[in-house]
């Protein structure tokens, strides 16, 4: 069976930073390109970064390009989301999610539970 | 970056009749290397995470009930709920994988009349 458990979130000011895990389990890790996607409290999805499966290439929206890192650690089979410099409107849940495969040209066929990331003084 | 456009906002319909939602995509998101178009439906509860519906614009995940299908290409597609179950109250979102940034629609709220 396919998991996806974040961790990490929690309160934070404006400035601060904040690391975000994702353990996968159920599927081979490595295969698979991963994605972090975020909902603000009442509004709809936005997508956040994407990573390859090797790691090497990433992709962030210019919302968060120069503050967000994404990375990964196949060996420990899981997700990360370095966040800098937050802002209030970074006050999200942040949802983990797996590509239907192991191309950026795919679906998102299994999130997580979210983990919620509040920025607020 | 290409927009996604969901018509209606909100829609209610009676049990066991159809439902249909739109998505307009501001460019094309049909796939040169197989000719399929980046384009996946979600839905959504509430306090649940999304859930994948159907992905390349029709073709229907595994385990989800065949009233759900997709159809379209180019810039416009539709989700359509054959007949609806009050199960299928929910929030919908049509989302493009063709480039980055990856965008979603804004969300159509489904509910029973």
């Amino acid at each position: 069976e396919v998991q996806l458990l974040e961790s990490g979130g929690g309160l934070v000011q404006p400035g601060e930073s904040l690391r975000l895990s994702c353990a996968a389990s159920g599927f081979t890790f490595s295969s698979y390109v991963m994605r972090w996607v975020r909902q603000a409290p009442g509004k709809g999805l936005e997508w956040v970064s994407s990573i390859s499966t090797s790691g090497s290439t990433t992709y962030y929206p210019d919302s968060v390009k120069g503050r967000f890192t994404i990375s990964r650690d196949n060996s420990k089979n899981t997700l990360y989301l370095q966040m800098s410099s937050l802002r209030a409107d970074d006050t999200a849940v942040y949802y983990c999610a797996k590509g239907r495969s192991g191309s950026y040209y795919s679906g998102l066929d299994y999130w997580g539970q979210g983990t919620l990331v509040t920025v607020s003084s | 970056d290409i927009v996604m456009t969901q018509s209606p906002d909100s829609l209610a319909v009676s049990l066991g009749e159809r439902a249909t939602i739109n998505c307009k995509s501001s460019q094309s998101v049909l796939y040169s290397s197989n000719n399929k178009n980046c384009l996946a439906w979600y839905q959504q509860k509430p306090g649940q995470p999304p859930k994948l519906l159907i992905y390349w614009a029709s073709t229907r995940e595994s385990g989800v009930p065949d009233r759900f299908s997709g159809s379209g290409s180019g810039t416009d597609f539709t989700l359509t709920i054959s007949s609806l179950q009050a199960e299928d109250v929910a929030v919908y979102y049509c989302h493009q994988y063709y480039n980055s940034p990856s965008t979603f629609g804004q969300g159509t709220k489904l509910e029973i009349k």
